[in-house]
C-alpha cells in the first residue's frame, strides 16, 4: 500500500514552458514533504521542502504546491531547462519524524 | 566534502554469498539510512539509525542486518543474499528530523 503516490511516470516538456509534477498522499500524519532530483547514477538530490503550515514555497526556478485538503502537492518548474531532466521523487515524513517514505518517481523530459 | 562516500560502486553475487555494504559520512550527521530503490517502487527504508549506537527497522528490514559503528559509517550486511535483493542501494545522513536527507551515490547489486 503505497502512502506516497507519483501517478505520472513520465512527463515530457518543451524547454521554457512550465513543468508540473505531482504528487498525492494518503497518510494524514504526514506534515513535511519534499521534492528530490535523481540524474542516472548518482543518488537522489534535495530540490525543496514545504512543512504543512504552508500552502506554498518558492526557490528561483522551483515552487512547491501543498493542498491539505485534497493531500496533494505539486512541483513547479519555470522556466524548464534541458538540464531539469532527471527523475523526480516526492517524499512526506510525519512531523518530528525521521524517516521519509517516496514515492515511485516521475521522469522528466526538457526538450530544446 | 566528500559527503557520503558508499563501497563499492557495483557488485555481483551469486545466491547464498554474504556482503557487506559500506556507508560514511562526513558532515557530522547523527541520523543515517539505507535505502533501496526498485523500479516502479521508489525508495524504501531497509533500516535507520537515528544516533549512534541505536538502529531500527524500516519498511523492508527482511534479509539485511546493519552495524553503525561509530557516528560516521552505518553498514548494510546481506548474511544469505536472493535474487530477490537485487536492486539499487543507496545510503544517507541526515542531521536531525525534517532536515533533508543527503545521499551518497549508491551501491548497484546483482544477486544471480
Amino acid at each position: 500500500d503505497q502512502q506516497v503516490k507519483q501517478n505520472s511516470p513520465s512527463l515530457s516538456v518543451q524547454e521554457g514552458r512550465i513543468s508540473i509534477l505531482n504528487c498525492d498522499y494518503t497518510n494524514s500524519m504526514f506534515d513535511y514533504f519534499l521534492w528530490y532530483k535523481k540524474y542516472p547514477a548518482e543518488g537522489p538530490t534535495f530540490l525543496i521542502s514545504i512543512s504543512s503550515i504552508k500552502d506554498k514555497n518558492e526557490d528561483g526556478r522551483f515552487t512547491v504546491f501543498l493542498n491539505k485538503s485534497a493531500k496533494h502537492l505539486s512541483l513547479h518548474i519555470v522556466p524548464s531547462q534541458p538540464g531539469d531532466s532527471a527523475v523526480y521523487f516526492c517524499a512526506a515524513s510525519a512531523w518530528g519524524g525521521n524517516k521519509l517514505v517516496f514515492g515511485a518517481g516521475t521522469i522528466l523530459r526538457v526538450k530544446s | 566534502n566528500a559527503g557520503v562516500t558508499q563501497t563499492p560502486k557495483f557488485q555481483v553475487l551469486k545466491t547464498g554469498q554474504s556482503m557487506t555494504l559500506q556507508c560514511a559520512q562526513d558532515m557530522n550527521h547523527n541520523s543515517m539510512y539505507w535505502y533501496r530503490q526498485d523500479p516502479g517502487m521508489g525508495l524504501r527504508l531497509i533500516y535507520y539509525s537515528a544516533s549512534e549506537g541505536t538502529t531500527d527497522k524500516g519498511e523492508v528490514p527482511n534479509g539485511y542486518n546493519v552495524s553503525r559503528l561509530n557516528k560516521r559509517e552505518f553498514s548494510l550486511r546481506l548474511e544469505s543474499a536472493a535474487p530477490s535483493q537485487t536492486s539499487v542501494y543507496f545510503c544517507a545522513s541526515s542531521d536531525r528530523n525534517n532536515s533533508p536527507l543527503h545521499f551518497g551515490n549508491g551501491t548497484r547489486l546483482t544477486v544471480t
